[in-house]
């Protein structure tokens, strides 16, 4: 079956400096790749995708990259703030399988 | 449009009570329904998926069950709870077809067992 990892675990940075998150998986036939973000006591939501036919996609300071060959794909923020903080989950489609999970501290 | 309801909000038990949280969804029909745990701290892990009526798949051996009664409803279960399920329980509804499968979930249901 599936298998995603996630690194790191935590994460700190400065106001301003960018954050990396990476994932890695399994199935070579995946092919859709999520990113959510959940703020404390809520649930997760959707930030970001990106399918298979492309290697990255932006929105604003969020971008995902994919690299189908490693089977990785990774979660960019740049220029962060404090109200980026929060636990960052990447999953697999296949069974919905969520990624260990990323805290992200923002220090001011 | 799509809604998801998940009760109760917050729930706490004794170790040996039974348990039944409820999850319904709205606007949409044979939804794929998926139940996960997320104990104080962690990641989301996936307890039961459904794809269908009756269809049920567990992913963690665990003294929880899962049944799916109706279309568009999912319950998760436990004849005798432990220490060890507390959690914050996490229902959701994944789309499918289309551009996107993205996961919506429930409001969530933090148990705490004592």
């Amino acid at each position: 079956g599936e298998n995603v990892e996630q690194h790191p675990s935590t994460l700190s940075v400065q106001e301003g400096d960018s954050a990396v998150i990476k994932c890695t998986y399994s199935d070579s036939a995946s092919n859709y790749f999520p990113w959510y973000k959940q703020e404390l006591g809520k649930r997760p939501q959707l930030i970001i995708d990106i399918r298979s036919n492309v290697g990255e996609k932006k929105d604003q300071r969020i971008a995902v990259t994919l690299n189908k060959t490693a089977k990785h794909f990774s979660l960019h923020i740049t220029e962060t703030q404090p109200e980026d903080s929060a636990v960052y989950f990447c999953a697999a489609p296949y069974k919905y399988i969520f990624g260990t999970g990323t805290r992200l501290k923002v220090l001011a | 449009s799509q809604t998801i309801h998940q009760w109760p909000a917050t729930l706490v038990q004794p170790v040996g009570s039974p348990l039944s949280l409820e999850c319904t969804v709205e606007g949409t029909s044979n939804p794929n329904l998926y139940w996960y745990r997320q104990a104080a701290g962690r990641g989301l892990q996936l307890l039961f998926y459904s794809v269908g009526i009756g269809q049920i798949s567990s992913e963690v051996p665990q003294n929880l069950s899962a049944s799916r009664p109706q279309d568009r409803q999912f319950i998760l279960s436990s004849k005798k709870l432990l220490l060890s399920d507390s959690g914050f329980y996490l229902c959701a509804w994944v789309s499918s077809g289309g551009r996107r499968t993205e996961a919506f979930f429930g409001q969530g249901t933090r148990l705490t067992v004592v």
